[in-house]
């Protein structure tokens, strides 16, 4: 198991422009988190999954943006007509949730962001 | 709505020293879960230590232990014997215990610097 994955590490791309980042999540969890993370600032959650079904989502997730979890693997988030204040890494974390109450069951892991740069 | 403050935007420490790193959150929830993550430079957050609200008694995990204070709603971090590795940003996180989505709300975090 090597952990989460996220591709791109690094994307540059001019204000306008669509985006797409994947996310592997550690195979066996069923839960997925986005969260986003500008200059100076902690991660802010975004939207999050299990299995497949997008359970909720930040009001920080405006119309441009779109996640998507398919087969309950691997995740998709695209921006929509990208903006300069879409700029920031962007995290993504996973989880498994067997259903109990302990914390220890529960620990997200993160994997190392892509850093998204609107010029 | 959780919040979680964290007043030290920069810290430093000698090698072998003891830092202290701060974090207070504000909710009116009485059962949640507090977290500090490290977050060295251009690799992922990791977890370093957790508390259960419920617990009377401070976390420690190896040279990380915590001073967790649930009336006064702070959560702090104490790194004992501090090495070079332990130069990270440092986040102070929350997490209700209910409402299902286990989602995280962070501090805007702590950049430890440790000098040799």
């Amino acid at each position: 198991d090597t952990g989460v994955s996220q591709n791109p590490r690094h994307k540059i791309t001019k204000r306008g422009q669509n985006v797409t980042f994947r996310c592997d999540p550690i195979s066996e969890h069923n839960r997925l988190y986005w969260y986003r993370q500008t200059l100076g600032q902690g991660p802010e959650f975004l939207t999050y999954f299990q299995n497949e079904a997008q359970l909720e989502k930040s009001r920080l997730l405006s119309d441009r943006f779109s996640a998507e979890r398919p087969k309950g693997s691997f995740s998709t988030l695209e921006i929509q007509r990208t903006e300069q204040g879409d700029s920031a890494m962007y995290l993504c974390a996973s989880s498994l949730n067997t259903g109990g109450w302990l914390v220890e069951n529960t620990e997200a892991f993160f994997g190392q962001g892509t850093r998204l740069t609107v010029v | 709505a959780q919040t979680v403050t964290q007043s030290q935007p920069e810290m430093s420490v000698q090698e072998a020293e003891t830092v202290t790193l701060s974090c207070t959150y504000d909710t009116s929830e009485s059962d949640y879960y507090l977290f500090w993550y490290k977050q060295p430079p251009s690799r992922q957050m990791i977890l370093v230590i957790r508390q259960e609200a419920y617990k009377q008694q401070n976390a420690t995990e190896n040279r990380f232990s915590v001073n967790f204070q649930k009336a006064a709603k702070s959560f702090s971090l104490k790194i004992s014997d501090s090495q070079l590795g332990d130069a990270a940003m440092y986040f102070c996180a929350y997490r209700s215990e209910w409402g299902g989505s286990e989602k995280l709300v962070f501090g805007k975090g702590t950049k430890l610097t440790v000098n040799p």
